[in-house]
């Protein structure tokens, strides 16, 4: 069944370097996935919409510069963090929309910047 | 005022109770509403969703729209410890696939 898959699940980075996390579609295309971001006890905030083959549409408030986004097939979306703070430690979580099963989410992937 | 609003609880319940999570929205065209469980550290799983007035039910769970008052509930019926979790509403803008999350409602369902 229709799956979506996020890479890598926990990540420990030093302030300052770059960080990738990836999102796929498993047995189904997605032409929108979408970011978000949690902190601790707080809700899901969406940080951006991702487009096959386009560019992606941010939040406001998102830094898109901070935060690149790339949606070169049907099935994978890639984040990446770049020059990761502190501050970004979050909870980072993708989503994206099977027709039949609705969005999906993946397993997010918890950020720790040191 | 927000898009998606939420009591964030704790709401405590006994097991075997019935817990009733309410849910408000700003924006009358949304046409799409869905209720997410989410266990601390993991990812949202879905519950349920429902488009049209009225009440939707599957299992224990019952699904409630209203959209002249622009709410929606989630009640859980003969709750179960397992049930502990904060339970998140979620919204579709109009014309939007994207979905606008409230804060949660955190429950605790007591043995």
């Amino acid at each position: 069944g229709a799956v979506v898959s996020q890479h890598p699940s926990w990540v420990i980075c030093k302030s300052g370097t770059s960080v990738k996390i990836e999102c796929r579609s498993l047995d189904f295309q997605a032409t929108t996935m979408f970011w978000y971001r949690q902190f601790p006890k707080q809700s899901l905030m969406l940080m951006a919409t991702s487009n096959e083959g386009s560019k992606a549409t941010y939040e406001q408030g998102v830094e898109k510069d901070k935060f690149l986004i790339n949606h070169a097939s049907l099935t994978l979306s890639t984040l990446t963090v770049t020059s990761a703070h502190p501050e970004d430690s979050s909870f980072y979580i993708c989503s994206a929309r099977d027709q039949d099963s609705g969005n999906l989410f993946g397993a997010g992937t918890r950020l720790s910047v040191l | 005022q927000k898009e998606v609003e939420q009591n964030s609880g704790p709401l405590s319940v006994p097991e075997g109770a019935i817990a009733s999570l309410n849910c408000t929205y700003s924006d009358r065209g949304s046409q799409s509403f869905f209720w997410y469980r989410q266990y601390s550290g993991k990812s949202p799983e879905l519950i349920m969703f429902i488009y049209s007035n009225g009440d939707k039910e599957d299992g224990r769970f019952t699904a409630q729209l209203n959209k002249a008052s622009q709410y929606v509930s989630l009640l859980i019926r003969d709750s179960q410890p397992s049930d502990s979790a904060t339970y998140l509403c979620a919204v579709t803008p109009p014309g939007f696939q994207k979905l606008v999350f409230g804060t949660g409602t955190r429950l605790l369902v007591s043995p």
